[in-house]
């Protein structure tokens, strides 16, 4: 069965300084695989998704994430975090039932932004 | 604007009551999918529809009932015979059923009183 775990309930990190949040997944097949994020008490926005073509990602606001079939990891980073950068970050794999796609989710990662 | 709206942004419930969730989307997207979402833990699949006057169960359809009378809107109810309803309620809606991406409304937070 697929299903994804995601390391760290919680990240903190200073401004400026590099950012990464980790995830591995479970698939019985080549998954896609998405990280959303979250700002507090907001929907959930696509930051990049993973689809079997580059195993490099680049997503919004100076993302990636890069997919280690080895390793079964999607983790994701940014070189230089940003005070805006501060929510909760969900991964994601994607599962066909049927006809139709449905998505695993992650329980989350907090990421905080320390000045 | 094309997008996702949800009302209300916030809602209260006394016990015994049923409550309906709104959701409409102007993306002309043939799925629609209701989440609930509670502290610490990912996202949980109630109900989707892939298309008009279609709707399936996902994980954690008790307690809850939809419809899909217009593509456009798909209403969540969430009865008195869901004991735990207190949560963060998402909507999204993908293009088809075959497109893994989602877009996702604000969401609803739900408080029983």
């Amino acid at each position: 069965a697929q299903s994804v775990t995601q390391l760290d309930s919680h990240v903190s990190v200073s401004e400026g300084t590099p950012v990464l949040l980790r995830c591995n997944y479970s698939s019985s097949y080549s998954p896609s695989l998405f990280w959303y994020v979250q700002h507090p008490n907001k929907g959930l926005q696509l930051l990049l998704k993973y689809t079997s073509a580059a195993t490099l990602v680049k997503g919004i606001n100076g993302f990636e994430a890069e997919f280690k079939k080895s390793e079964t990891s999607f983790h994701l980073t940014k070189p230089s975090a940003h005070m805006s950068d501060a929510a909760e970050y969900f991964c994601v794999v994607s599962v066909l039932r049927g006809s139709n796609y449905q998505l695993i989710w992650g329980a989350g990662t907090k990421l905080i932004i320390k000045p | 604007d094309g997008g996702i709206t949800q009302s209300p942004k916030y809602l209260f419930r006394k016990e015994g009551q049923n409550v309906t969730l709104s959701c409409e989307q102007n993306l002309n997207h043939d799925a629609m999918y209701w989440y609930r979402q509670d502290p610490g833990q990912g996202l949980r699949l109630i109900y989707y529809s892939q298309i008009v006057n279609d709707f399936q169960k996902g994980d954690i359809a008790e307690g809850y009932s939809v419809s899909r009378e217009k593509k456009e809107s798909f209403p969540l109810t969430v009865t008195s015979a869901q004991k735990n309803p207190t949560a963060f309620y998402l909507c999204a809606s993908s293009i088809d059923p075959g497109s893994e991406t989602q877009y996702f409304g604000p969401g609803t937070r739900l408080l029983v009183l």
